[in-house]
């Protein structure tokens, strides 16, 4: 089967730095995505990894371990418009086609 | 604003009828996939077009079908319509033949009572 794990919940404050961890386990595996979706949005894509390593776009950064099948979105200097939803999906083959999401980690940041 | 559009924003119907979904790509934009977004199922993928041609399927029921028309806008389907299918559907573009990088519209919220 095909299987992505992230936390349900994650709580921080404004100016803080959290992670959101992603395990998968799929059938194929191309490259790891993520999206942040506000409450009643449309997902909106962030990043994606298809090596190992670390992507770093401003105040995010997308790590990816393939040996492992884990990845991690890091979020620095937390503002509280970063308080969304977080999903992680796989890309399963070259074509890319068919996004195997995550059910979301729900991010809420207080002052 | 992504650059997608779908239609109706929201859709309120009986069990047992049959709605359509209308989803209008980026310009540009080639490939159009359907997702279903309920609160215990996540976002799945049902399916997806590539300039006119069915690309790839995901667990779409036989009740749902979709097209894609030469001016690339695209149609989901949904028929014989149960409680279960209340959901938020989103359509979303990409200009190639399948990317990670997807840009999804604002969503249609079906309600069936």
């Amino acid at each position: 089967g095909q299987s992505l794990e992230q936390p349900s919940e994650v709580t921080a404050v404004e100016g803080a730095i959290v992670q959101i961890n992603c395990t998968y386990q799929t059938s194929g595996f191309y490259g790891l995505s993520w999206y942040q979706q506000h409450d009643g949005g449309a997902p909106t894509f962030l990043s994606y990894n298809a090596l190992d390593g670390l992507e770093e776009t401003g105040r995010f950064s997308s790590f990816l371990s393939r040996s492992d099948s884990y990845g991690y979105l890091l979020l620095q200097e937390l503002q509280m418009k970063d308080s969304a939803s977080y999903f992680c999906a796989v890309s399963p083959n070259q074509a890319g086609t068919a996004l195997i999401f995550g059910k979301g980690t729900t991010l809420s940041v207080s002052s | 604003d992504s650059g997608v559009t779908q239609t109706p924003k929201h859709l309120i119907t009986a069990t047992g009828q049959r709605v359509t979904l209308r989803c209008s790509p980026r310009s540009g934009d080639l490939s159009v996939y359907w997702y279903q977004q309920s609160l215990d199922q996540g976002l799945q993928f049902l399916i997806q077009y590539y300039n006119g041609e069915e690309r790839a399927k995901g667990n779409i029921l036989e009740r749902f079908s979709a097209q894609q028309f030469p001016d690339l806008h695209s149609e989901l389907n949904l028929s014989s319509l149960e409680l279960g299918d209340s959901a938020l559907y989103f359509c979303a573009s990409s200009v190639r033949d399948g990317t990670y990088e997807q840009y999804f519209g604002p969503g249609t919220r079906l309600t069936v009572t």
